[in-house]
């Protein structure tokens, strides 16, 4: 079944404490990108990868690290979380402008 | 500068009337246009895109929205509402060639009411 899958679903966390989220797609998707999504404001972009080892920063980037050493895997990583990164995160491939949406992590930083 | 505006947060209807959420966009660019839904509790899953065929697009579970470029508007509709469509509804613009990214309105939260 194609999907992408996304652990943690929920996490309880607090300020500091590196935590990373992990993202697989198994649709040899070459785009992945990272969203977090806010009541009031829709999903916003945090980071993109148009492919292996090419990632770029989307439209809130700061707080937040990606890699892309894999095709399949987009991990986010939170070097020193903040109640302000509390949040809902998903993570989405792409082929064609259709974007393929993972299930989403509920982050709570305290 | 691209955008997406839903025109109302919240819509609420009763079982069996007609369903109408609204979205402007502003793009510099012919679009591409999605909208998606989002179930409580879920991920976010395409109803219907418009990438520059058809003006009047079918999606799944009996939407479809219509492109109105002299109106620079892409609103989505149902004939007849069902419990099951109690969800947040998303308008998305996407923005192709060297970007590939997508552009997500507020969102609007439908209710359906017995």
């Amino acid at each position: 079944e194609a999907q992408v899958t996304q652990n943690p679903r929920y996490l309880i966390t607090v300020t500091g404490k590196k935590l990373t989220v992990t993202c697989s797609q198994n649709m040899n998707h070459e785009y992945m990108s990272w969203y977090r999504q806010d009541p009031g404001l829709g999903l916003r972009q945090i980071y993109y990868s148009m492919n292996v080892e090419v990632t770029d920063k989307g439209d809130v980037p700061e707080g937040y690290k990606v890699s892309r050493k894999e095709k399949r895997n987009f991990p986010l990583i939170l070097e020193s979380p903040s109640p302000n990164q509390t949040s809902l995160y998903f993570c989405a491939s792409s082929l064609g402008g259709t974007q393929y949406f993972g299930p989403g992590t509920r982050l709570l930083v305290l | 500068a691209q955008s997406v505006t839903q025109l109302d947060s919240h819509v609420s209807v009763s079982e069996g009337t007609p369903v109408l959420l609204r979205c402007n966009y502003s793009s510099s660019y012919s679009p591409s246009l999605f909208w998606y839904v989002q179930h409580p509790n879920k991920g976010l899953q395409l109803l219907l895109k418009y990438t520059s065929a058809a003006t009047l697009v079918k999606g799944i579970n009996g939407f479809e929205a219509e492109f109105k470029k002299s109106e620079t508007s892409f609103h989505l509709t149902k004939p007849s509402a069902h419990m099951s469509d109690a969800a947040e509804y998303f308008c998305v613009v996407h923005l192709s060639g060297g970007y590939n990214k997508l552009i997500f309105g507020a969102g609007t939260r439908l209710a359906v009411h017995p």
